[in-house]
């Protein structure tokens, strides 16, 4: 079974500055998926970015990027010009290749970082 | 383009009661997962379901949970004689299968007294 590990249980960063979350995963698998998923007060999962294993080139999406090493099976997210808004909190989550027939398996997630943004 | 649907946003029972769970996937999406987020948790799979059909429970409670998804209407999430320790928020994902992202619903927040 996989598992994912965030070893931060809480970050805290100033407005405008940029900061680093960890994740680290253990499988055996050599094509997966991997998410980062941002969890605000309202409780909504909201989908940050997304890696396939295969790629080579980290993802990108605006302030938000992703320093994926396969070998170390490490995938940490960047976020620069952090903003209040970016305060939520954060979790890894991993998900195995294509089932077959059209279907994927569910997420594996982490435990999730608290990010604090201090004005 | 109304997203993932859950109903009851909030549900209070007392042990020994049923919950019922309801999410309406997106429009277009035949595929479905729920998880449970206990408190200060991230959210652990439970079961992912088709139309008609569950294709994975790995991750269901062996008694008291059941979940189904019929041809019509939405997927339902049952727990049978619910305990305190069922206290927690359910979550409904949809998706369009294969490599599709799976969108989450608001969530359920039930509380057991």
């Amino acid at each position: 079974a996989q598992t994912v590990t965030q070893s931060q249980p809480e970050m805290s960063v100033q407005e405008a500055e940029t900061v680093t979350l960890s994740c680290t995963y253990d499988t055996s698998e050599s094509d997966y998926y991997l998410f980062w998923y941002k969890q605000p007060p309202s409780r909504q999962m909201i989908l940050v970015i997304r890696q396939e294993a295969y790629k080579q080139q980290n993802a990108t999406e605006n302030r938000f990027s992703v320093n994926f090493q396969k070998a170390a099976k490490s995938f940490s997210l960047k976020i620069s010009d952090s903003q209040l808004g970016d305060a939520a909190m954060y979790f890894c989550a991993y998900r195995s290749w294509d089932r077959g027939g059209g279907g994927a398996d569910g997420l594996t997630f982490g435990k999730g970082t608290h990010l604090i943004i201090q004005p | 383009n109304a997203g993932v649907m859950q109903n009851p946003r909030h549900l209070v029972r007392r042990r020994g009661q049923e919950a019922r769970l309801r999410c309406s996937p997106m429009k277009g999406h035949s595929h479905v997962y729920w998880y449970r987020q206990l408190p200060e948790e991230g959210l652990k799979f439970m079961v992912y379901l088709q139309k008609e059909n569950i294709i994975d429970e790995s991750g269901m409670p062996k008694e008291r949970f059941s979940a189904e998804f019929p041809k019509e209407g939405p997927s339902i999430l049952r727990i049978q004689q619910v305990v305190r320790g069922d206290s927690a928020a359910y979550f409904c994902a949809s998706s369009r299968g294969g490599a599709n992202e799976q969108f989450f619903g608001p969530g359920t927040r039930l509380t057991v007294l």
